[in-house]
């Protein structure tokens, strides 16, 4: 069962442009959590907002949770090459394991 | 150094054969987890497990099975039964299955069957 749906499947920006990625899911959430994979390696925990929380700041990425539109939205300020990879949300609902989307793939071009 | 290793990084098989992927993690969390990524594709769960000894099927566990006899070790193996088994399998780590806690993943394991 896929939850969550990334939006763009892929976004392909200049360094120092803002990067923003969207997250839709189907059901009430307990959180949303974001990851981000490098290519061919494992997934890093980037950020968690909880259901009762609106916004939630971590260095230049900033995470949005509009619980009544069953969406989220990640953005990346000041992007740099080095933030080129594939970026997950994943919901948790329930008493029951993460479900993570299918990603949207961030190409960031120097 | 804490954190969560699998072996081989790269596997080939035949086809017909079985082939177990390795997870261990020293992170002393509860929960452990596998999942498979195709190309351009998500995660799906296979397995997870809570505790030692206990295990549930994810949301794709055919032609797949685990063991969890230590808290540090949870081993994939991929049977003859799954039909397609040519992927990437990640291995994920955290405190407790639910409640708000992030997954620590391993490196992964590239599976060709041929």
């Amino acid at each position: 069962s896929q939850q969550g749906e990334e939006d763009p499947q892929a976004l392909s920006i200049q360094e120092g442009e803002n990067a923003t990625m969207n997250c839709s899911y189907k059901t009430s959430i307990n959180n949303l959590q974001w990851y981000r994979q490098n290519s061919g390696r494992g997934l890093v925990h980037l950020i968690l907002i909880r259901s009762n929380e609106r916004e939630k700041h971590s260095g230049r990425l900033r995470v949005t949770l509009d619980t009544s539109k069953k969406s989220s939205s990640l953005l990346i300020t000041a992007s740099r090459a080095a933030d080129t990879a594939s970026y997950f949300c994943a919901t948790e609902s329930g008493n029951t394991p993460l479900v993570f989307g299918k990603g949207t793939r961030l190409s960031v071009i120097a | 150094d804490g954190g969560i290793t699998q072996s081989p990084k790269y596997l080939f098989r035949k086809e017909g054969q079985n082939v177990t992927l390795s997870c261990e993690q020293n992170l002393n969390h509860d929960a452990m987890y596998w999942y498979r990524q195709d190309p351009g594709q998500g995660l799906r769960l296979i397995y997870y497990s809570q505790i030692v000894n206990d295990f549930q099927k994810g949301d794709i566990a055919e032609g797949y099975s685990v063991s969890r006899e230590k808290k540090e070790s949870f081993p994939l193996t991929v049977t003859s039964a799954q039909k397609n088994p040519t992927a990437f399998y990640l291995c994920a780590s955290s405190r407790r299955d639910w409640g708000g806690y992030e997954q620590y993943f391993g490196p992964g394991t590239r599976l060709t069957v041929t």
